[in-house]
């Protein structure tokens, strides 16, 4: 498959394992904040969103937690499965201008 | 319902030559935005059409170009390409970019693998 990005930080796990992938931000003026997934030959992949008023979403296994206080994101992947390795990119929205900016994004690895 | 679809999916070009890409969004959809992908910079924003018009543009040169079809269908383009062009371009569509407060969903295409020799 196509590499998308090299060098990046890496995350292995085993599968069952709860996964927790971080991001920092840039902009304390940010006012939305998004996780992709992105597969190997393919685009990224909505997870999960948040709005900078709120510290915790919920998804289906997925929780996206804030922290404005450190301009800090993470997600977390509970009972990671190997269908979940894939690169995960964080991406700010600035309401102003609605142009997403995307963090380096982090390879996760789920072992069997 | 059909995903965003991009063509061509791989494309080789020499430097000084121009090429074109395509995308199709999901039916309905009427903002598309465009993405540059690689190694060294990540992914980063080109520009973002909405009916035919150009809402947003990130900074890249002039040489980078879109353009929007009545069908919402984008077409990019990229003039006297240079070896630091080659990269993974994405196409991504949404209802509408902008929601007041908020963001829709972006769906993204594969992306075209565009190698600059």
């Amino acid at each position: 498959g196509e590499s998308v990005g090299l060098h990046l930080p890496t995350l292995s796990v085993q599968e069952g394992d709860n996964s927790i992938i971080n991001c920092a931000y840039s902009n304390s003026a940010s006012d939305y904040f998004i996780w992709y997934k992105q597969e190997s030959g393919k685009g990224p992949q909505f997870i999960i969103d948040i709005r900078s008023n709120m510290d915790k979403r919920q998804g289906q296994r997925v929780t996206v937690l804030l922290n404005k206080t450190v301009k800090h994101l993470s997600l977390q992947i509970a009972a990671t499965q190997p269908g979940d390795s894939a690169v995960y990119f964080c991406a700010e929205v600035s309401g102003g201008s609605y142009i997403p900016t995307f963090g380096r994004g982090t390879s996760l690895i789920v072992h069997p | 319902k059909a995903g965003v679809t991009q063509t061509p999916r791989y494309l080789i070009k020499t430097r000084g030559q121009q090429v074109t890409l395509s995308c199709s969004p999901i039916s309905g959809h009427r903002s598309v935005s465009w993405y540059q992908q690689t190694p060294g910079q990540g992914l980063q924003f080109l520009f973002e059409y909405f009916s035919e018009t150009q809402r947003n543009k990130g900074n890249f040169p002039g040489r980078f170009s879109g353009r929007q079809f009545s069908n919402s269908r984008s077409e990019m383009n990229v003039s006297t390409l240079e070896l630091g062009d080659s990269a993974l371009y994405l196409c991504a569509s949404s209802l509408d970019f902008r929601v007041a407060g908020g963001h829709n969903e972006q769906f993204f295409g594969p992306g075209t693998r565009l190698t600059v020799l």
